[in-house]
């Protein structure tokens, strides 16, 4: 199957910083990308879906101006966790897809704010 | 009517046994029905996909049968193995949802005993 590569797969950083989340997709254009949040022992939970050069659409109670994601080509998005505070300490996993294709997902990024 | 309901939230199987994991909808309008394995600290995995035209699929030692008229569908791991260990979410799509999202199960954290 097609490879989606997120990176890091793990950062800590400290209170009030921002950080920086990758999503590559390698092999195929990911004309649409999501991002999911995941807490412990749940399920995903879609943060927000994005068509490569236009505005992420985010879902209800996701604060767009604390989550920015960018889409700006065909294999790359980030997402960008703004002034963290440990309750942004959570697991986070993107998918991309191609028009036509399913949904691959990323190996995910444990986020930890100390 | 947007929510799968899955069940049991966790199993335990011995080697060698049968793993089964159940999954219930509302909307009518869902026509693609995937399941996705997930390890710990991974991104999920999609593992085997049905739409409703078939009442079965199988791939391997992994089987989804499927229930129109009763709005079920269910994942079976025949054989089960210990490295069959993992979370399964199943997953629920309309075709006609040009965003492509997923409505998500709970998930069932699986452990097969050696």
């Amino acid at each position: 199957g097609a490879v989606v590569s997120q990176h890091p797969s793990r950062v800590i950083c400290k209170s009030g910083t921002s950080v920086k989340i990758e999503c590559r997709s390698l092999d195929f254009q990911a004309t649409t990308m999501f991002w999911y949040r995941q807490f412990p022992k749940k399920s995903l939970m879609l943060m927000a879906t994005s068509n490569e050069g236009s505005k992420a659409t985010y879902e209800q109670g996701v604060e767009k101006d604390k989550f920015l994601i960018n889409h700006a080509s065909l294999t790359l998005s980030t997402l960008t966790v703004t002034s963290a505070h440990p309750e942004d300490s959570s697991f986070y996993i993107c998918s991309a897809r191609d028009v036509g294709t399913e949904a691959f997902f990323g190996q995910g990024t444990r986020l930890t704010v100390v | 009517q947007q929510q799968v309901k899955q069940s049991p939230q966790s199993l335990i199987v011995q080697k060698g046994g049968i793993s089964i994991i159940n999954c219930a909808y509302e909307n009518t309008a869902f026509d693609y029905f995937p399941w996705y394995q997930q390890f710990p600290g991974k991104g999920p995995a999609l593992l085997i996909a049905i739409r409703p035209d078939v009442s079965e699929k199988k791939e391997g030692r992994f089987t989804i049968s499927f229930n129109k008229s009763a709005k079920q569908f269910s994942l079976h791991i025949m054989d089960s193995q210990p490295g069959d260990s993992a979370t399964y979410f199943c997953a629920a799509k309309a075709d006609e949802d040009s965003n492509y999202q997923l409505i998500w199960g709970a998930g069932t954290k699986l452990i097969i005993k050696p």
